[in-house]
């Protein structure tokens, strides 16, 4: 499967637990951004990252969000301390970065905090 | 900031005939990208149509076409022929020039094709 990767599918975590929501970029692909979709919703911007820099991290939370995309492996999006406001479906997209090309985006995580 | 929206939350449409959802955006750049994604109950987002605002040629993708209005800031989806499978919640997108090039999502319309 070349497609954008994500794991785990659905992750349900207690309140004050962490969350960690992985991605794997499409082959070929350095580029990578996180979305966010709240019940109802469209999806909103949260991050965008290259291999070991964070270029646009406007759409996160100020607190107890973080992401990172190290040299080798997945890109993390990282929930410390989650609570039930965080219930949502994150969304990974991945690009080439080449200028403007178009975002394919993988199947989401579904994370429910009880 | 750029904003998109989409002002119908629902549509529907009978099996065979065709449908328009309604976009439009508002931006003070001169170049940007548009998109229109389709999210099934699967909830995978799908890439449906893209539009570069330079090209003044609407989009079309087999049965999906666009109307694109760049002096409105309008863009809309036609699909002709609905199918069954094309029941699903539908986003326009806005992506600019340069910087982050992030995705501005409208809140989405939610299409049933009816058989």
């Amino acid at each position: 499967n070349a497609g954008v990767m994500q794991n785990p599918r659905h992750l349900v975590r207690r309140r004050g637990q962490e969350a960690r929501l992985r991605c794997s970029p499409m082959k070929g692909h350095s580029h990578v951004y996180w979305y966010r979709q709240l019940p109802e919703e469209g999806l909103k911007f949260m991050v965008y990252l290259q291999k070991e820099n964070i270029i646009d991290e406007s759409g996160m939370p100020k607190e107890r969000f973080s992401a990172e995309f190290p040299k080798e492996g997945p890109s993390i999006l990282r929930i410390q301390q989650v609570v039930r406001g965080d219930s949502a479906a994150y969304f990974c997209a991945s690009s080439s970065g080449n200028f403007q090309e178009t975002q394919y985006f993988g199947p989401g995580t579904r994370l429910l905090v009880l | 900031a750029q904003t998109v929206t989409q002002s119908q939350p629902e549509m529907s449409v009978q099996e065979a005939e065709t449908v328009t959802l309604s976009c439009t955006y508002d931006t003070s750049e001169s170049d940007y990208y548009l998109f229109w994604y389709k999210q099934p109950p699967s909830r995978q987002m799908i890439l449906v149509i893209r539009q570069e605002a330079y090209k003044q040629q609407n989009a079309t993708e087999n049965r999906f076409s666009v109307n694109f209005q760049k002096a409105a800031k309008s863009f809309s989806l036609k699909i002709s022929d609905s199918q069954l499978g094309d029941a699903a919640m539908y986003f326009c997108a806005y992506s600019g020039q340069g910087g982050s090039e992030k995705l501005v999502f409208g809140k989405g319309t939610k299409l049933t094709v009816n058989p």
